[in-house]
């Protein structure tokens, strides 16, 4: 069974350092990797969606890697910013099928 | 933003009642999703739809069912709610081409007493 796992939980940064966010996943037969970000008390916005043949997707200051062979993702931040601070969200669907598994999240602070 | 609607947005309701809760969108997206967020749980799948009257079982199903006659609306019925149905709801939207990017709806906060 395909399994998500988001480590950290929570994450403190100061503002204008570079992060890096993990999405690890248990099965390499994937059909594509989604990263949202969700602010408190509201949706999912999305911000780079990896298609399973794709290496890596940016926008702006985001970058998102996709590494099938290891099970691992990662979204890279550049300069962060008060404005960043929301909880991080990865989501897969599985080769073949379009129903995503989403990961629990790694909570991030960036500190002015 | 995408068009995706939800409603009611909150809602309070006791258990036993049955409750339905409506996602709309305008986008004319073929997959359409709902999911519940627990804390603890994160975000799993209850249902969903990949046309009008075509659905499928996610995660979570039990307890939940779902209706799909237009494209455009996707409805999640509690036929009988229970205390451990209380969460955030949130419906999603996707087109095939493309990857099937996600998109989401604001959610419906729903306490059941």
């Amino acid at each position: 069974k395909q399994e998500v796992t988001q480590i950290p939980a929570a994450l403190s940064v100061p503002e204008g350092e570079n992060l890096v966010l993990n999405c690890s996943f248990t099965d390499s037969a994937i059909y594509n990797l989604q990263w949202f970000r969700q602010d408190p008390g509201k949706g999912l916005t999305s911000l780079l969606l990896i298609q399973s043949s794709q290496r890596e997707q940016t926008s702006g200051r985001l970058n998102a890697s996709l590494d099938k062979s290891s099970g691992r993702s990662t979204l890279y931040i550049a300069a962060s910013q008060p404005g960043d601070s929301a909880t991080y969200l990865c989501a897969l669907a599985p080769s073949g099928t379009y129903k995503y598994i989403f990961g629990t999240g790694t909570r991030l602070k960036v500190l002015a | 933003d995408a068009g995706i609607t939800q409603s009611p947005r909150h809602k309070v309701t006791e258990t036993g009642t049955p409750v339905t809760l409506r996602c709309h969108q305008t986008e004319n997206h073929r997959y359409m999703y709902w999911y519940r967020q627990d804390p603890g749980h994160g975000l799993r799948l209850i249902h969903y739809s990949y046309g009008v009257k075509d659905t499928d079982k996610g995660e979570v199903s039990d307890g939940y069912s779902v209706s799909r006659s237009k494209t455009e609306d996707f409805l999640l019925t509690l036929e009988s709610a229970t205390s451990s149905q209380t969460s955030v709801y949130f419906c999603a939207i996707g087109a095939s081409e493309g990857g099937n990017e996600q998109f989401f709806g604001p959610g419906t906060r729903l306490t059941v007493l």
